[in-house]
């Protein structure tokens, strides 16, 4: 199946600093979605983009729907230690059966106090 | 809130085993699907299923058969399990009727001995 190009594939940060990711992808999508997973935990989504060139918040977080719609990043501002996980990008394109997506490999964020 | 639980956390099973994984969402949602998650190959469509008794081959339905006889109710049969099945396996659901987000379970982590 078709896999997104998710990046980085992980990052040491130090608190407090900015994190930015992106997916990449050679087929346009109709809706990206970002998610967390916690260590052992199933992800949980962040953040739902639907229209191209949207860009939207969920507290600390930011992401944006690229404007070619193949494209989406996701930026999280001063990281504290519980931002630790693995993020990852996941779209639908159009015209998908009953809402398949295509996930990213994941970016795996360490965050040193 | 919504919710999507899995019958188990943890399962050790032996070589040739019947398996059954189960999956339960209370959100009336038309839209089931089982991944199987390993280290560097993220999120990994097994199965889905777009209403009861209805289901559709992901990208690796080899060795699993599913069983949706309730919409509630999405259940991973690993007819003889093996040890490369050995795994992180979620469960999501999603509604047709908005812009198709995934919810996750917590995930079972199986180990074929």
């Amino acid at each position: 199946g078709q896999q997104l190009n998710q990046s980085p594939q992980s990052m040491f940060i130090q608190e407090g600093e900015d994190v930015s990711m992106n997916c990449t992808s050679s087929s346009i999508f109709n809706t990206w979605l970002w998610y967390k997973q916690d260590p052992g935990e199933g992800p949980v989504l962040l953040i739902a983009l639907y229209k191209a060139g949207e860009l939207t918040s969920n507290g600390r977080l930011t992401a944006q729907f690229g404007i070619t719609r193949k494209d989406s990043f996701l930026n999280i501002s001063a990281s504290i230690p519980s931002d630790v996980g693995i993020y990852f990008c996941a779209g639908r394109a159009g015209g998908t059966s009953y809402g398949k997506l295509t996930f990213g490999q994941g970016t795996i964020l360490t965050v040193h106090p | 809130d919504v919710k999507v639980t899995q019958s188990s956390r943890y399962l050790v099973k032996r070589t040739g085993e019947k398996v059954f994984l189960e999956c339960v969402q209370d959100m009336d949602h038309e839209n089931m699907f089982w991944y199987r998650q390993d280290p560097g190959l993220g999120l990994r469509l097994i199965y889905f299923s777009y209403d009861v008794k209805m289901k559709e081959k992901g990208d690796i339905p080899e060795g699993y058969s599913v069983s949706r006889e309730k919409k509630e109710r999405f259940s991973l049969i690993l007819e003889s399990a093996s040890t490369n099945q050995t795994s992180m396996y979620l469960c999501a659901s999603s509604s047709s009727g908005s812009g198709h987000e995934q919810f996750f379970g917590p995930g079972t982590r199986l180990t074929v001995l």
